[in-house]
């Protein structure tokens, strides 16, 4: 089974409206940590957000917000007011294990491209 | 904050040859470094993870005989595509863990690898 689904190969906002990308995660630790990456057409991988999954609150990092569901396993990515820059290959990952332990080996989902429009 | 960076950014090799992909954490000391191998439009897969001064980890399916990691010290790890073939050809993607800070990962700006 998949530890990381996201079921969104492909998504499209207009510029300045709100878009939510979708991640559902399958593990039986009950400490993980979530995170999103973004990236870009040259590669490089940028962080955007993490919860962990003792975390009370929904995490949030200027536009990006993570709507965190534990009971349903999902951790989806809000991002408001989109801009172009935006555009990009988005990532979840997981990691599974304490932040304090000596795993920090991440599994990621197979992303969602989006594309914001003019 | 915590910067790591990437050598060579592209390489073309031809087949047979062999290639080194250097790691670096420019700004903290990572005692814990990944390789992540990622084809076009696909996700990111592990391939190892190399812990300062000792062997490196691979995950299944993983020649550890064809990628040489080796992590001499805590700034520096390196990927060594032995006998380079065309499927090799891939982005190869490091990351380091700061134990300091914040992200807990810090990935590089990867290495696009052609083997001709």
């Amino acid at each position: 089974a998949q530890k990381i689904t996201q079921t969104q190969p492909g998504m499209f906002v207009q510029e300045k409206e709100a878009v939510t990308l979708d991640c559902t995660y399958d593990t039986s630790d009950p400490s993980y940590g979530l995170f999103w990456y973004k990236q870009p057409s040259s590669g490089e991988m940028i962080f955007l957000i993490y919860q962990g999954s003792y975390d009370q609150q929904n995490a949030t990092e200027g536009r990006y917000s993570l709507n965190f569901q534990k009971a349903r396993k999902s951790a989806n990515l809000v991002i408001s007011a989109s801009q172009l820059g935006d555009s990009a290959m988005y990532f979840c990952a997981m990691r599974e294990g304490g932040s304090g332990g000596s795993n920090y080996k991440l599994t990621f989902g197979k992303g969602t491209l989006l594309t914001v429009n003019p | 904050g915590a910067v790591v960076s990437q050598h060579p950014s592209r390489v073309i090799c031809k087949s047979g040859t062999s290639v080194k992909i250097e790691c670096r954490s420019l700004d903290f000391q990572a005692t814990t470094m990944f390789w992540y191998r990622q084809f076009p439009k696909q996700s990111l897969m592990l391939m190892a993870t190399s812990n300062e001064g000792s062997k490196a980890t691979y995950e299944q399916g993983v020649e550890k005989d064809k990628f040489l990691i080796n992590h001499a010290s805590l700034t520096l790890s390196t990927l060594t595509v032995t006998s380079a073939h065309p499927e090799d050809s891939s982005f190869y993607i490091c990351s380091a863990r700061d134990p300091l800070g914040v992200y807990e990962q810090y990935f590089g700006p990867g290495t696009r690898l052609t083997v001709t």
